[in-house]
């Protein structure tokens, strides 16, 4: 059964800095890897989608990137803005369509 | 932009009552999926299905839930009886399906308070 944890549970940086957010699963077999962000009290808002072939996505100031053989994933936040403040989920779907997700990263970025 | 649409937003209900869910998926979007999410947790499936059909549901609590998605279009979401332990937020999302991307989209939720 796919496990995927996310460390820290919690960050807090100031306003500028650059920041990186983990996210680890058990399971290499992957079909893809979604990020997400949630506001309090929202819905889940889609940010980056890689595909199992491939190693990173970029949109903005956001970049994700896929290590399959280590079971890791990372979401690269440049040039913080306190409107980045969410929590970030990251979820990875098996080949046989099963969806994990882990709890989350509770970004808080200070002006 | 197309949105997966979800409503009630907030539903606050006495704990022996019926309480349902409606979601409309993004227009084209065969898969459908039911979440529920407590506070401070990722996501857990309760539901998927393939245009009309249920293609997972094993952690859904068959006892008190039920979900259908009748001409493969919209889904309601049915608790009864509510129980305390209910109390969560409950996500539809949707998507094309493994055939492409496999990207999810997320509606706003619909948050439930069991009292």
């Amino acid at each position: 059964k796919q496990e995927v944890t996310q460390i820290p549970a919690a960050l807090s940086v100031p306003e500028g800095e650059n920041l990186v957010l983990n996210c680890s699963f058990t399971d290499s077999a992957i079909y893809n890897l979604q990020w997400f962000r949630q506001d309090p009290g929202k819905g889940l808002t889609s940010l980056l989608l890689i595909q199992s072939s491939q190693r990173e996505q970029t949109s903005g100031r956001l970049n994700a990137s896929l290590d399959k053989s280590s079971g890791r994933s990372t979401l690269y936040i440049a040039a913080s803005q306190p409107g980045d403040s969410a929590t970030y989920l990251c979820a990875v779907r098996n080949n046989n369509n099963d969806m994990r997700f882990g709890a989350g990263t509770r970004l808080t970025v200070k002006p | 932009e197309a949105e997966v649409a979800q409503s009630p937003r907030y539903k606050i209900t006495e704990k022996s009552q019926a309480v349902a869910f409606w979601c409309d998926p993004i227009s084209g979007h065969a898969t459908l999926y039911w979440y529920r999410q407590i506070l401070g947790q990722g996501p857990e499936l309760l539901v998927q299905f393939q245009d009309e059909s249920v293609v997972d549901d094993s952690q859904l609590p068959k006892d008190r839930f039920s979900a259908e998605r009748l001409k493969g279009v919209d889904s309601t979401l049915k608790i009864q009886p509510a129980e305390l332990g209910d109390s969560a937020m409950y996500l539809c999302a949707s998507s094309l399906g493994l055939a492409a991307t496999g990207e999810l989209f997320f509606g706003e939720g619909s948050r439930l308070t069991v009292l």
